[in-house]
C-alpha cells in the first residue's frame, strides 16, 4: 500500500517554481523517497530520489525535512511540458537482485502549468 | 539513459481471446520486471513482480491464471491476458530494474500498452 499523501491537484504559473509537497509520516529509516511523473497516456518518468539529504539534478530539487516525515519536490522554472501527475513514493532500496523494490503508487498530484 | 519498450503500444481484441504484451529492456539487463495496470483517471496498481527464471509474484487480488507472466531472459518479460473480458480493458505498464551493481535501482518504465477488449 502507498505510504504517502499528496494534494490531488495544483496549479503553477509558467516560469515560476512549482513546489509539490508529500507527506510520508510513517517512513522508516531505510526507506528512500522517490519522485516520478506521468504525462498523460505515457509511462512514468523518474525525476529524483533521496534518503535524508536534499538532492538536486537537472530536472528538479528534492527537499526532505529533518525528521523525514515530509518532502517537497521543486521544479525551479515550470514549463507547459511539466504538466503531469507527480507521484511521491517511499521504498526501501535493496541492493540484492531479485528482491523487493516494489513501488506502490498513491494518487499523486496533478500539476497544471498555466501560461 | 535506460530504455524500456513495450509491444504493442495498443491492441484491440475480442472478448474471450488472449493477448500477449511484451516488455523489453533495451540497453540494460533486468533480473526483475514489474507489471502495473492503470484504469482511466486512476493511479498505477502493481499487479506482479517478475523475476528472470522463476515464477512471478502476484499482488493480492490479481489472478495468476488470468494474467500469465513469463520472464525468460534478462531483457524480456511478457504478460498474457487470457480469456480477456471488457473489464480487462486498461493501460498496462511494465518497469524494469537494472541488474548492474552500480545502478541506483530506480525503476525504468515502459511507455505502456492500451488494451481494449470488445
Amino acid at each position: 500500500d502507498a505510504k504517502t499523501t499528496q494534494p490531488p491537484s495544483m496549479d503553477c504559473a509558467e516560469g515560476r517554481a512549482a513546489n509539490l509537497p508529500c507527506n510520508h509520516s510513517t517512513i522508516s529509516g531505510n526507506e528512500y523517497v522517490y519522485w516520478y511523473r506521468q504525462i498523460h497516456s505515457q509511462g512514468p518518468q523518474y525525476i529524483i530520489h533521496g534518503l535524508k539529504n536534499n538532492e538536486t539534478n537537472e530536472m528538479a530539487s528534492l527537499i526532505i525535512t529533518e525528521d523525514r516525515k515530509s518532502s517537497t519536490l521543486i521544479l525551479p522554472h515550470a514549463t507547459l511540458r511539466d504538466t503531469a501527475v507527480y507521484y511521491c513514493i517511499v521504498r526501501v532500496t535493496i541492493t540484492i537482485p531479485n528482491t523487493g523494490n516494489q513501488f506502490y503508487f498513491g494518487t499523486g498530484t496533478s500539476l497544471t502549468v498555466i501560461p | 539513459g535506460a530504455v524500456v519498450s513495450q509491444h504493442p503500444s495498443w491492441v484491440i481484441c475480442k472478448s474471450g481471446t488472449s493477448v500477449k504484451i511484451e516488455c523489453r529492456s533495451l540497453d540494460f539487463q533486468a533480473t526483475t520486471m514489474f507489471w502495473y495496470r492503470q484504469f482511466p483517471k486512476q493511479s498505477l496498481m502493481l499487479m506482479a513482480t517478475s523475476n528472470e527464471g522463476s515464477k512471478a509474484t502476484y499482488e493480492q487480488g490479481v489472478e495468476k491464471d488470468k494474467f500469465l507472466i513469463n520472464h525468460a531472459s534478462l531483457t524480456l518479460s511478457t504478460l498474457t491476458v487470457t480469456s480477456a473480458h471488457p473489464e480487462d480493458s486498461s493501460f498496462y505498464i511494465c518497469s524494469a530494474r537494472d541488474l548492474f551493481v552500480g545502478a541506483t535501482y530506480e525503476q525504468y518504465f515502459g511507455p505502456g500498452t492500451r488494451l481494449t477488449v470488445t
